[in-house]
């Protein structure tokens, strides 16, 4: 089975784009994480979905970031304007109720 | 203070040694626990779950100590190919992890 797909791999932009990244969870899974990973901070979580609703976006770091999940096989997180601090790897899991969290291989995300 | 705190090292042995990891936690009131391992530009994934009355996996051992909010993961026989960050996670409510910094390992011929 495939695992959690996330796509680009790899952006670049430039200051005050607006960026989407999207994830695609393993089929069933009813839960979807969002998170994002720098040297500074680590791997912190951002929001996280259960069936499709969002449950808790306290780590969501202001109002320039959002994510939405229109449905059980897609998730975007969107920055806009994106500045060059949020230059990071952000990960997508999912995960079967409270079980095992998988992760996508991540989106390498700079801003220049 | 940080709720999950690693040594981040890095740890550097040879092969064959065995290498310990301690992580400690501030929140009394965490439920699960768990050893996840990252390879360098990689995503995190699961090693082992902790259970209170520690557990084995092979080469890995993994303790926790509630009352001193602190979790271990012993590698045995290190090889090459363990390698990698190792972050200790811990879930205190719900489905919400807490990832600790992580420790590099490196093991060398």
């Amino acid at each position: 089975d495939a695992g959690v797909i996330q796509s680009p791999r790899h952006e670049v932009t430039e200051m005050g784009q607006e960026v989407t990244l999207r994830c695609k969870p393993i089929s069933g899974h009813d839960y979807l994480f969002w998170y994002r990973q720098t040297m500074m901070r680590g791997l912190e979580l951002l929001i996280y979905f259960n069936n499709n609703v969002p449950i808790d976006d306290s780590g969501m770091p202001e109002d320039r970031f959002s994510a939405k999940m229109p449905n059980a096989s897609f998730s975007t997180l969107k920055i806009q304007p994106s500045e060059p601090r949020d230059s990071a790897v952000y990960f997508c899991a999912s995960s079967f109720r409270l079980n095992t969290q998988y992760f996508g291989p991540g989106t390498r995300l700079t801003v220049l | 203070r940080k709720e999950v705190e690693q040594d981040p090292g890095p740890f550097n042995v040879p092969e064959g040694a065995t290498v310990a990891f301690n992580c400690t936690y501030s929140n009394s009131a965490s439920q699960s626990f768990f050893w996840y391992r990252q390879d360098c530009r990689k995503e995190p994934k699961l090693l082992m779950s902790v259970y209170s009355s520690g557990n084995e996996d092979g080469r890995f051992t993994a303790q926790l100590n509630r009352a001193s909010q602190y979790i271990s993961l012993l590698i045995r026989d290190s090889k090459l190919s363990d390698s990698a960050t190792y972050l200790c996670v811990v879930n205190k409510a719900g489905n919400m992890l807490t990832f600790g910094g992580g420790t590099r390992l490196m093991v060398k011929p």
